[in-house]
């Protein structure tokens, strides 16, 4: 039972280099997001999507893209990383976001470091 | 004023002890509430959803003040395996709306 499931684990990256995150669930959860997480701090939202096709900003959605091209995946894009965004990131899929059935199920984190 | 605030802690607590933590929502539309564990480096984990008549797991409970816009959790009897972080988290009554979390407060609980 994988759950949801993000790679990498660990990752340094370089300044002005770009990478995805990648995101994959397997419990056909219509919604998906991205959140950071800074020392001490709590999930900052980046992007979320509500079912395949359909993305929209959060939070803090600067310097990152996303795509949901199908119900399962939700890769996160750094373009021009910045040391600004090393932090933990988090990917998340619920089945609704309001009502029954909300729980968010969480990957195991991506623990990103820009240098 | 941020969406959902909460009190950052640290309680440190004894084993035994009964703890409360609060957390304020700014948006009166908010809909569904929650209160997720968080152990060091590791991901979130749900730990009660709140409704609105209150809500009680074994030594948690959950309630929820709509008119002063704030949830509240309450641990009685603090086991040393409940030194975590927990986070409320809200979503709001427009479909299609996300998961906004608190930025979570830490509980230390010791012997």
């Amino acid at each position: 039972n994988a759950g949801v499931t993000q790679t990498p684990k660990f990752r340094i990256l370089k300044i002005g280099q770009s990478m995805t995150l990648q995101c994959t669930q397997d419990m056909n959860h219509n919604y998906m997001y991205w959140y950071r997480q800074d020392p001490g701090m709590g999930l900052k939202l980046i992007y979320y999507s509500v079912g395949a096709g359909i993305t929209d900003k959060g939070e803090v959605p600067n310097g990152y893209n996303v795509s949901r091209s199908t119900t399962e995946d939700f890769p996160l894009r750094l373009e021009l990383a910045a040391p600004s965004q090393t932090s933990v990131y988090f990917c998340a899929s619920s089945y609704r976001s309001t009502g029954l059935d909300t729980e968010a199920f969480f990957g195991q984190g991506t623990r990103l470091t820009v240098v | 004023r941020k969406e959902v605030e909460q009190d950052p802690g640290p309680f440190n607590v004894p084993e035994g002890a009964t703890v409360a933590f609060n957390c304020t929502y700014s948006n009166s539309a908010s809909q569904s509430f929650f209160w997720y564990r968080q152990d060091c480096r590791k991901e979130p984990k749900l730990l009660m959803s709140v409704y609105s008549s209150g809500n009680e797991d074994g030594r948690f409970t959950a309630q929820l003040n709509r008119a002063s816009q704030y949830i509240s959790l309450l641990i009685r009897d603090s086991k040393l395996s409940d030194s975590a972080t927990y986070l409320c988290a809200v979503t709001f009554s427009q479909a299609g709306t996300a998961l906004i979390f608190g930025k979570g407060t830490t509980l230390s609980v010791s012997s």
